[in-house]
């Protein structure tokens, strides 16, 4: 069965470093997203990617977060300077639309990002 | 602005007992409610997706049942097991999945 995969699995960077996470989302999905859990909270909605352009973004996702689908295959979040407080689980989820006009997201098993 | 709550937040019961967890939304113009399985550390396994315009859905031991007038879904455990230890978290589908803060349940052998 098909799944979405996301590299690395874990991440450490330096406070102010760039990263970037990867994603390939399910072949036949037409919608993306990233969420992120920091540790002990909720899973957050960052972003959403829908026909080479952002759909709905969340107030965290500021100027800091780029998305990008640069082959057809991957998905990436890209963190421009990274702050101790973006330290979370990222987790990509590629979407699946269902009859009836709704889809149904699959997720990734996440990158842990620690930020140092 | 969408909220998501889940009742009990932690639950602890020896094996065989069914179970409910309960999962409460403030706004009914969803699309969908999926629930999830979450073990420490990892990823997100979606166990049941119920549409808007459903009732409810059913995977083995596995029960979901969605109430959107009232904001309410419920996930039903029959015969639990230990390997059934786990956070359950409930999100509600607008444009974005909107989660709870999770159940965690240790089912004891």
């Amino acid at each position: 069965e098909p799944e979405v995969t996301q590299t690395p699995s874990h991440q450490v960077t330096q406070m102010g470093q760039e990263v970037i996470l990867r994603c390939v989302p399910i072949s036949n999905h037409l919608y993306f997203y990233w969420y992120r859990q920091i540790l002990g909270q909720k899973v957050e909605f960052l972003v959403s990617f829908y026909n080479n352009e952002i759909s709905e973004k969340s107030e965290i996702f500021d100027d800091q977060f780029s998305v990008e689908r640069p082959d057809g295959s991957n998905f990436t979040l890209k963190i421009r300077s990274t702050k101790l407080e973006d330290s979370a689980m990222y987790f990509c989820a590629s979407g699946k639309l269902l009859p009836g006009g709704s889809y149904e997201q699959y997720f990734g098993p996440g990158t842990r990002l620690t930020v140092t | 602005k969408q909220e998501v709550t889940q009742i009990p937040a932690a639950l602890s019961v020896p094996e065989g007992e069914n179970l409910v967890l309960n999962c409460s939304f403030t706004d009914s113009a969803i699309y969908n409610l999926q629930w999830f399985r979450q073990d420490p550390g990892k990823g997100l396994t979606s166990l049941l997706l119920i549409q808007s315009s459903q009732r409810e859905q059913t995977s083995g031991r596995l029960n979901a049942s969605l109430d959107k007038s009232s904001g309410r879904s419920t996930l039903y455990i029959a015969a639990s097991q230990p390997g059934d230890s786990a956070t359950y978290l409930c999100a509600a589908l607008s444009y974005k999945l909107i989660f709870g803060s999770g159940t965690r349940l240790l089912v004891r052998p």
